[in-house]
């Protein structure tokens, strides 16, 4: 079976980063792009970017560019995303997702992100 | 990027009843759309790809139709199970973008 189960939920300060996982079981996170996906209840869901984690080959969306790094350990069939230089813009909800390849088949049951002073 | 203006926010509806959810590209983007539903508890699951292809596990009470711009989404005979938010999703060009979902809720 299918699993994407993602991390705990992080309280950070401003300014500060944080680096949020995404551990696969049922099928080798080589074989499918993993995506990444931000909910805010008032902005609705929007697409972060993609890596390839056979070749670490990634796509952001533009306004993610400088936001966001997606990274992949193969050995322990995980993805990761770090968000830098948080602000309360960056309070959210994150999903991972496996893609087919461009729509996703499978989420992370999603984690959530606040940044507080 | 494209504008995917899904419509309505809100539909109330009873069990047996039929529904159907529009979603509006600003472009065209093929058949390149995907339909998913979210339920509280639950991981995101998509229910239709291609604007028309039930993805495997999908019932059979769900379709898909459209291309181009303008996309339905159509539940018949809605069960108790069917009352949740759905989004559609194109995946025509970068960057993917989502509509603003649908809220199905109990009459």
């Amino acid at each position: 079976e299918v699993q994407l189960q993602q991390s705990g939920p992080e309280l950070r300060r401003p300014g500060s980063s944080v680096k949020l996982s995404c551990k696969a079981s049922g099928y080798s996170i080589t074989d499918y792009l993993m995506h990444w996906v931000k909910h805010r209840p008032e902005h609705g869901l929007e697409w972060i970017g993609w890596i390839d984690p056979e070749d670490g080959e990634t796509k952001y969306a533009q306004k993610f560019q400088s936001k966001a790094t997606l990274t992949a350990d193969t050995s322990s069939n995980t993805a990761y995303m770090q968000l830098s230089s948080l602000t309360s813009e960056d309070t959210a909800t994150y999903f991972c997702a496996r893609g087919l390849p461009h729509y996703f088949d499978y989420w992370g049951q999603g984690v959530m992100v606040t940044v507080s002073s | 990027d494209v504008q995917m203006t899904q419509s309505p926010s809100y539909l109330a509806a009873s069990p047996g009843e039929s529904v159907s959810i529009s979603c509006k590209a600003s472009k065209s983007i093929s058949n390149n759309l995907a339909w998913y539903q979210e339920k509280p508890g639950k991981a995101n699951k998509l229910l239709i790809h291609s604007g028309s292809t039930l993805q495997s596990g999908t019932p059979s009470r769900f379709s898909g139709s459209g291309s181009g711009t303008d996309f339905t989404l159509t539940i018949r005979s809605l069960e108790s199970e069917d009352f949740a938010v759905y989004y559609c999703q194109q995946y025509n060009e970068y960057p993917y973008t989502f509509g603003a979902g649908t809220k199905l809720e109990l009459k």
